[in-house]
């Protein structure tokens, strides 16, 4: 069974600061990862998709990348600002059709 | 543009009480997806779809049923309320891999 762990669970940073969020899983048998944003009370936004062929997608601000043989993830946000501050989800589509979420970083960006 | 519609956005219920929970979606997307999440934990998927007329059980599907009759409509019934199926339910879409979208969700009180 899939497993997807997401550390920290909590990370507070200064605005204008470099971050990493991490995802971690245990099965390399993939087809994509996707990276969201939930803000709360609100439902997931998409930010970046990586099929598992590719090492890494960037979205403005936002870099993600995917190492399979390690079974990890990351996503850099650069230069973070306060509208950054939301729970970011690192989730899994891999066999089964089902995608598998971690529980989340939740990211505060202090002004 | 709607995307994934969900409704009611809030509901209280009494222990043995049923409801359905509504979800449409108008991007012609194929799969359709069913999760709930509860309080400092990642999202679990009760059931989802690979096309009208084709249900499957995710990882938590007791206590729920689904029917999907036409590729836009998707919804969750609850048969007999428990308390444990106080969670907030987020409906998504995807064509295939890709393309995932998630609804605003539907929070849900089961007293």
């Amino acid at each position: 069974k899939q497993e997807v762990t997401q550390i920290p669970a909590a990370l507070s940073v200064p605005e204008g600061e470099n971050l990493v969020l991490n995802c971690s899983f245990t099965d390399s048998a993939i087809y994509n990862l996707q990276w969201f944003r939930q803000d709360p009370g609100k439902g997931l936004t998409s930010l970046l998709l990586i099929q598992s062929s590719q090492r890494e997608q960037t979205s403005g601000r936002l870099n993600a990348s995917l190492d399979k043989s390690s079974g990890r993830s990351t996503l850099y946000i650069a230069a973070s600002q306060p509208g950054d501050s939301a729970t970011y989800l690192c989730a899994l589509y891999a066999t089964g059709n089902q995608f598998y979420f971690g529980t989340g970083t939740s990211l505060t960006v202090i002004p | 543009n709607a995307g994934v519609t969900q409704t009611p956005k809030f509901r209280i219920l009494k222990i043995g009480q049923s409801m359905t929970l509504q979800c449409a979606q108008d991007m012609n997307h194929n799969y359709m997806y069913w999760y709930r999440q509860d309080p400092g934990m990642g999202l679990k998927l009760i059931y989802y779809s690979v096309g009208a007329g084709i249900t499957d059980k995710g990882e938590v599907p007791n206590g729920y049923n689904v029917s999907r009759s036409t590729t836009e409509y998707f919804p969750l019934r609850l048969e007999l309320a428990a308390p444990s199926q106080t969670s907030v339910y987020f409906c998504a879409s995807s064509y295939g891999q890709t393309g995932y979208t998630f609804g605003s969700g539907t929070r849900l009180t089961v007293v």
